[in-house]
């Protein structure tokens, strides 16, 4: 079973940033926090990951909690092609398997 | 990251047919994945494919219905037996980089059984 809870679907304005939530409050200490995105008919894309400090790459922000039972991908200006399902994923690194549970569909508004 | 390819992009099969999967990868990795995504569904995880051994299957899963390859390490095949509509699916390749130990996916393979 996916040891996260996402909401179902999201919308954000062209331009804004999107804030996604993730609850995963069953974390363990050597879980990491994965995020990838699936657009329509594609392979999933990796986006970020993080352990407890929050990161920044070219794509987006990952905000983790201090307790680590929530985290937050934000993409800082969101554009018609962020359009696509977000998957928000704990795992031990090096743990291999990824559970995918059913994401949050964003949608980017014009 | 790594490119990886599949092939076919997508087919239409007739039910009791097999149809097998490519997946290519342009550098060499350790572990290579299978996915299955049912229509409207998320992902769940077939099968690791392991370089020189047997594949190692999720619940679920079985050797007979999805017989894996993994020649060398650039390289993978998932073959879906026996088909039935219910096989009908999108198949996914993913790749772990030994160095980032980040998984990275193909484009999938759109499977219909008529």
């Amino acid at each position: 079973d996916a040891k996260t809870t996402q909401p179902p679907s999201m919308d954000c304005a062209e331009g804004r940033a999107a804030n996604l939530p993730c609850n995963h409050s069953t974390i363990s200490g050597n879980e990491y926090v994965y995020w990838y995105r699936q657009i329509h008919s594609q392979g999933p894309q990796y986006i970020i990951h993080g352990l407890k400090n929050n990161e920044t790459n070219e794509m987006a922000s990952l905000i983790i909690t201090e307790d680590r039972k929530s985290s937050t991908l934000i993409l800082p200006h969101a554009t018609l092609r962020d359009t696509a399902v977000y998957y928000c994923i704990v795992l031990i690194q090096g743990a291999q398997k990824l559970v995918f549970g059913q994401g949050t569909r964003l949608t980017i508004n014009p | 990251s790594a490119v990886i390819s599949q092939k076919p992009s997508r087919d239409i099969c007739q039910r009791g047919t097999s149809l097998t999967i490519q997946c290519q990868v342009d550098s060499q990795v350790t572990m290579m994945f299978w996915y299955r995504q049912q229509p409207g569904q998320s992902l769940t995880l077939i099968a690791t494919a392991n370089q020189g051994s047997e594949a190692t299957y999720e619940s679920g899963f079985v050797i007979d219905k999805f017989p894996i390859s993994r020649p060398n390490l650039t390289f993978s095949t998932l073959t879906v037996s026996n088909m039935s509509p219910e096989d009908s699916s999108i198949y996914l390749c993913s790749v772990e980089l030994d160095i980032q130990e980040t998984q990275y996916f193909g484009p999938g393979t759109r499977l219909l059984v008529l």
